[in-house]
């Protein structure tokens, strides 16, 4: 099983900074990460697949890039509605898992 | 619009059975890889099972193997899981995902998902 280790486990920051968020697998998932986001009492959204191509609808300040073990998600600039909990996954080969999550919380 | 909608989560005793159905509408159900992802309260995600479009295949998280059963039925568009052996580790909220259309295929990047369906297992 691939374990997907997240990074920081809590991110403070202010609307309108940048965030960077980090996801490292246990062994090589090639680019087939993919991103979530999550809030209270909702089903996650999927935001970023295939480590760097964003889903439908999902906004351009959300990018993710990385190939192998280590990828990151980055938010170019913070929005109020940005702050969340956000998920890796991987698909590379079964059984699937996600990682344990990084909180973007406001600072 | 795609929907998937759980149904059969509640209330069961620890070693007690329970099974979990998706009715899923909007979309080739048959064409879609599917799986079930839980979340524990207060945790993270944790995927749990998946299968293929034409089930000849199924997958399973180590923790509930030999337990759980994925299965399809893509005549009635219906995702299900049968639970058994229940433990108090196996609450959560369990959330029906559909897999990504890839490149003529599906591959399991979960852009659909159900509102989830709460599973308690306590005496």
């Amino acid at each position: 099983e691939i374990v997907l280790t997240q990074s920081p486990a809590t991110l403070s920051l202010s609307p309108g900074e940048g965030a960077t968020l980090s996801c490292r697998a246990s062994q090589s998932v090639s680019n087939s990460l993919a991103w979530y986001q999550q809030k209270p009492g909702q089903a996650p959204r999927l935001l970023i697949y295939d480590a760097s191509s964003r889903a439908t609808g999902i906004p351009a300040r959300f990018s993710g890039r990385g190939s192998g073990t280590d990828f990151t998600l980055t938010i170019s600039s913070l929005e109020p509605e940005d702050f969340a909990l956000y998920y890796c996954q991987h698909r590379n080969n079964w059984p699937l898992t996600f990682g344990g999550g990084t909180k973007v919380e406001i600072k | 619009e795609v929907q998937l909608l759980e149904s059969g989560g509640g209330l069961v005793q620890p070693g007690g059975s329970l099974r979990l159905s998706c009715a899923a509408s909007g979309f080739t159900f048959s064409s879609y890889t599917m799986s079930w992802v839980r979340q524990a309260p207060g945790k993270g995600l944790e995927w749990v099972s998946g299968i293929p479009a034409s089930a000849e295949s199924t997958h399973y998280t180590d923790s509930v193997k030999g337990r759980f059963t994925i299965s399809r039925d893509n005549s009635k568009n219906t995702l299900n899981l049968q639970m058994s052996s229940l433990r108090a580790e196996d609450t959560a909220i369990y959330y029906c995902a559909k897999g990504r259309s890839c490149g003529g295929t599906t591959c399991s990047y979960f852009e659909h998902w159900g509102q989830g369906t709460l599973v308690t297992v306590s005496s």
